[in-house]
């Protein structure tokens, strides 16, 4: 079976310091990748999502950034980090191509930048 | 672009009453459509989609290309209806969009 994991679960971190938060997918391949960030009142705000390794698609611009160095691995980062970047961040994966394709959520990274 | 729309932040029922969560979307080519929801410290889990005209926990949803919307419903509320529930549009490039989310509260 499929299994998201997304770690660190919890991170303080002060100002202008560097982020990464890291995702890895097992039992399956060349999947899906995403970064949301949820918020109260927001929603969940698409980050970034991969199609494949090293094709990254970028929806905000911000401070942040992702990569995929490998299939199955996605990392969501940040050379200088600041207030706003607080947040729940969720990485998920689905399966590529087809209908109706569920996405599958990891626990979720609580960020406090302090 | 693609976008999706949940009007209300918080609706509230009482239990056995009739709940409708509105969803609108606005995308150009043919949109795939789903509803999540979240339960209290659990994950996000699918909940339904719309290519699978099926019915999950009583609730049920239709896509309406005319008005572009994807409205979810459930005859009579429950308690355990009680969550956070996000509508969701895969686009083009496997782009999934969600929207703010609506809180579902159902009232004993």
């Amino acid at each position: 079976s499929q299994t998201i994991h997304q770690w660190p679960a919890t991170l303080v971190q002060p100002v202008g310091s560097p982020l990464s938060l890291e995702c890895t997918v097992e039992g399956t391949s060349n999947p899906n990748l995403y970064w949301y960030r949820q918020a109260a009142g927001r929603g969940l705000q698409l980050l970034f999502y991969s199609v494949g390794i090293g094709q990254i698609s970028s929806e905000v611009p911000q401070n942040l950034s992702a990569s995929r160095p490998q299939d199955r691995q996605f990392i969501l980062s940040s050379k200088k980090l600041l207030l706003s970047d607080s947040g729940f961040y969720l990485c998920a994966w689905s399966v590529q191509g087809g209908m109706g394709n569920t996405i599958y959520f990891g626990e979720g990274s609580w960020l406090t930048v302090v | 672009a693609q976008r999706v729309t949940q009007p209300e932040k918080l609706l509230s029922v009482f239990k056995g009453a009739p709940v409708e969560l509105k969803c609108n979307y606005s995308y150009s080519g043919s949109p795939e459509l789903f509803w999540y929801v979240q339960y209290s410290r659990q994950r996000l889990q699918l909940l339904l989609r719309h290519i699978s005209r099926e019915s999950i926990k009583g609730f049920t949803a239709d896509l309406n290309k005319g008005e572009t919307s994807f409205h979810l419903k459930k005859p009579f509320a429950q308690e355990e209806d009680s969550a956070m529930y996000y509508c969701a549009l895969k686009g083009g490039y496997q782009k999934v969009t969600f929207g703010t989310g609506t809180k579902l509260q159902v009232i004993p």
